[in-house]
């Protein structure tokens, strides 16, 4: 079945410490995202991207860092210029964006990043 | 700028009872409308959506929207609530011109009370 992947479940982060938030999709989408969810926050855009090696700023973009080198994979960077990176962060991925054929994204299962 | 209210952070009600979530939107175009249903440590699930044509959305698991221009609501509706609806909600807002994700509104935690 097709689907969206990110690994790990849970990770855990040093202060100071870069740590990657890994996103695969088999769906053949064009589209992908990274949200940030906080209690109470609903979900925040970080980046997105809408074709290969070519992304955006999403509206939290600060102390983050993406990649899109392959239409399935787009990685999540966490850098230690995040001050609170404590969070719930999903990647979704949608067959196009805009333009008249918005499809509904489709969510992985997130991973959950601890500070030590 | 499209943007999205939803209306209550916490609802609750009895097993059986009528469920009501409540979501208003913005937007200068005709907008497309979502809800989406999200369970403990995972990701979101497709509920419905609202794209053109018939105003009431007919969606999974026994739920329903229906969209009021007039009134730019996009309210989520179940007649009778299982134990098993508890989870959080989010309604978003699209736009059919331009080349924009998704607005998603700040999410309602349903409750269900046997």
């Amino acid at each position: 079945d097709g689907g969206i992947t990110q690994s790990p479940k849970y990770l855990f982060r040093k202060e100071g410490q870069n740590v990657t938030l890994s996103c695969e999709q088999n769906l053949n989408h064009d589209a992908m995202y990274w949200y940030r969810q906080d209690p109470g926050q609903g979900l925040r855009l970080i980046y997105y991207s809408q074709i290969v090696n070519d992304f955006q700023k999403g509206d939290i973009a600060e102390g983050y860092s993406v990649s899109r080198e392959k239409k399935e994979s787009f990685p999540l960077t966490v850098t230690s210029a995040q001050k609170n990176p404590t969070a719930f962060y999903l990647c979704a991925s949608s067959k196009q964006m805009g333009q008249g054929l918005n499809q509904p994204q489709h969510f992985g299962d997130g991973t959950r990043l601890s500070i030590l | 700028a499209q943007s999205v209210t939803q209306l209550g952070s916490h609802v609750s009600v009895s097993e059986g009872a009528l469920v009501l979530l409540r979501c208003n939107y913005s937007s200068s175009v005709p907008p497309y409308l979502f809800w989406y249903v999200q369970y403990p440590n995972q990701g979101l699930q497709l509920l419905l959506k609202y794209t053109t044509g018939a105003t009431l959305v007919k969606g999974i698991n026994g739920f329903e929207a229906e969209f009021k221009k007039s009134e730019t609501s996009f309210h989520l509706t179940k007649p009778s609530a299982h134990m098993s609806d508890a989870a959080e909600y989010f309604c978003a807002v699209s736009s059919n011109s331009g080349n924009t994700p998704l607005v998603f509104g700040k999410g309602t935690r349903l409750s269900v009370i046997a």
